[in-house]
């Protein structure tokens, strides 16, 4: 079974730094795009970048370039999102998603997503 | 790049049918459109692809053959029919735009499907 798992819930203070994970399982990891999509509380879903997983070339949604990194291991089939610098607009739920590189790459299957809160 | 908008809310009685709507902005009526359905407090998961021919490729894993699409000028619809209780959901809509380090996936703001 494709599955895509990630880490648990974050409650982070404003300043603080943070790396969330999402492990890929049941398919080859470094043949598909990983990308991160933000959903704010009773909000609706936004991209915020992806990754290609067999040589970690990243492109971001302007909007979030600067303020997070996504990097990834192939050799544990888990790709990262990163924050230097947290704030409380950081507060959201993040799905990562898998999606191939051929015409049909639809975001198939999605992670649990993970809450982050951002609250001093 | 694309904005594709969605009414926010719509509703279904049991057994009845409902469409829901994608628009895309104007210049963008040869794009595709992907709808993603997502249950409360669950992660999205992948519906099915239209573009102006209609479905592209095939539904996500155990979408009933009660959920359709269909695509014309702007317009980007999905229609449940039989409209169960566990269809409700939020549903959005996405397109990509552009490609290599110019892509960027765009995402509707969404439509809540309550069931009556």
């Amino acid at each position: 079974e494709v599955q895509l798992v990630q880490s648990g819930a974050e409650v982070k203070e404003p300043g603080e730094s943070l790396r969330i994970s999402c492990k890929g399982s049941g398919y080859s990891f470094t043949n598909y795009w990983i990308s991160w999509v933000r959903q704010m509380p009773g909000r609706g879903l936004e991209w915020m970048g992806r990754i290609d997983p067999s040589d970690s070339y990243t492109n971001y949604n302007p909007s979030f370039q600067g303020h997070v990194t996504i990097s990834a291991d192939k050799s544990i089939s888990t790709a990262y999102l990163q924050w230097g610098s947290l704030k409380a607009s950081d507060t959201a739920i993040y799905y990562c998603a898998r999606h191939p590189r051929s015409t049909y790459n639809w975001f198939d299957p999605w992670g649990q997503g993970a809450l982050v809160t951002v609250s001093s | 790049q694309p904005v594709l908008t969605q009414p926010p809310s719509a509703s279904a009685s049991l057994g009845a049918s409902v469409t829901l709507t994608c628009t895309l902005s104007s210049g963008y009526s040869n794009y595709k459109v992907d709808w993603y359905q997502q249950r409360p407090e669950k992660g999205p998961r992948f519906v099915m692809r239209v573009g102006t021919g209609g479905i592209v490729g095939s539904k996500g894993d155990g979408i009933p053959d009660r959920f359709s699409v269909l695509g014309s000028g702007l317009n980007r619809y999905l229609t449940i029919n039989n409209v169960h209780e566990e269809d409700e959901s939020d549903y959005h809509c996405a397109a990509d735009h552009g490609s290599g380090s110019n892509f960027v996936r765009v995402f509707g703001g969404g439509t809540k499907l309550t069931v009556l």
